[in-house]
């Protein structure tokens, strides 16, 4: 009974490729995000959903596209994959609020592209 | 605009050695602040928080004292352990915009 579970795990894929990786939560959140964790562990938001609306939005290249089809999902689709683009991705959720109530994190996609 | 610094690491112990992980932020206003600890292969999760100068947050015998003097947020551990080896982030919260600013993370090696 995972609270926030992430698939993939591991995606290796070329350059130029689309790939998606899907996030569900079963705590009953709100609110849900993206967070790009690169080689040196800088850990990055990337989009913040809120009852399947989008809050935050930070400098993220037009290829990557949240997709939220209920506020219990939070997928990524990446277009025209780049090498820049190999990470660990993290999906999080949080009450509405996480003044008081911490993110809880998947384990995390690691994002390989040769 | 709101930042967080920690120490660099890797930070190599003893088992049962005292740790400390410095932890500094800039922003205005009154952020609450956490601290997060990712052990290998896994997500973040959440280690102690405090949300109002002055408030210490303690668990698994780790503290942090929130100090707005300093603007700092160092966590502590009086006697770490193998398991306690991972990476600490730091974060600070506040209200608008409604997201975490992490700091860059301390990896922590603790041998036996």
């Amino acid at each position: 009974d995972t609270a926030v579970s992430q698939t993939p795990k591991y995606l290796v894929t070329q350059m130029g490729n689309d790939k998606s990786i899907k996030c569900e939560q079963n705590l009953g959140h709100d609110t849900m995000y993206w967070y790009k964790q690169d080689s040196k562990k800088f850990l990055k938001i990337m989009f913040s959903y809120n009852n399947k609306e989008l809050i935050i939005n930070e400098t993220v290249p037009n290829r990557f596209s949240p997709k939220s089809p209920d506020k219990a999902h939070l997928n990524l689709h990446i277009n025209s994959l780049e090498l820049g683009d190999s990470a660990v991705y993290f999906c999080a959720s949080s009450q509405d609020s996480h003044r008081n109530s911490p993110l809880h994190f998947g384990n995390g996609t690691r994002l390989t592209v040769t | 605009g709101d930042s967080v610094t920690q120490m660099e690491g890797p930070v190599t112990l003893s088992e049962e050695a005292f740790l400390t992980i410095n932890c500094t932020y800039t922003a205005t206003g009154y952020p609450s602040l956490f601290w997060y600890v990712q052990y290998p292969g896994e997500g973040l999760q959440l280690l102690l928080k405090a949300t109002k100068a002055d408030d210490k947050g303690s668990n698994k015998g780790f503290e942090a004292t929130y100090r707005k003097e300093t603007t700092s947020f160092h966590l502590e551990k009086g006697s770490v352990q193998v398991s306690d080896s991972a990476v600490y982030f730091c974060a600070l919260y506040k209200a608008a915009g409604n997201k975490l600013t992490f700091g860059g993370g301390t990896r922590v090696l603790v041998k036996p």
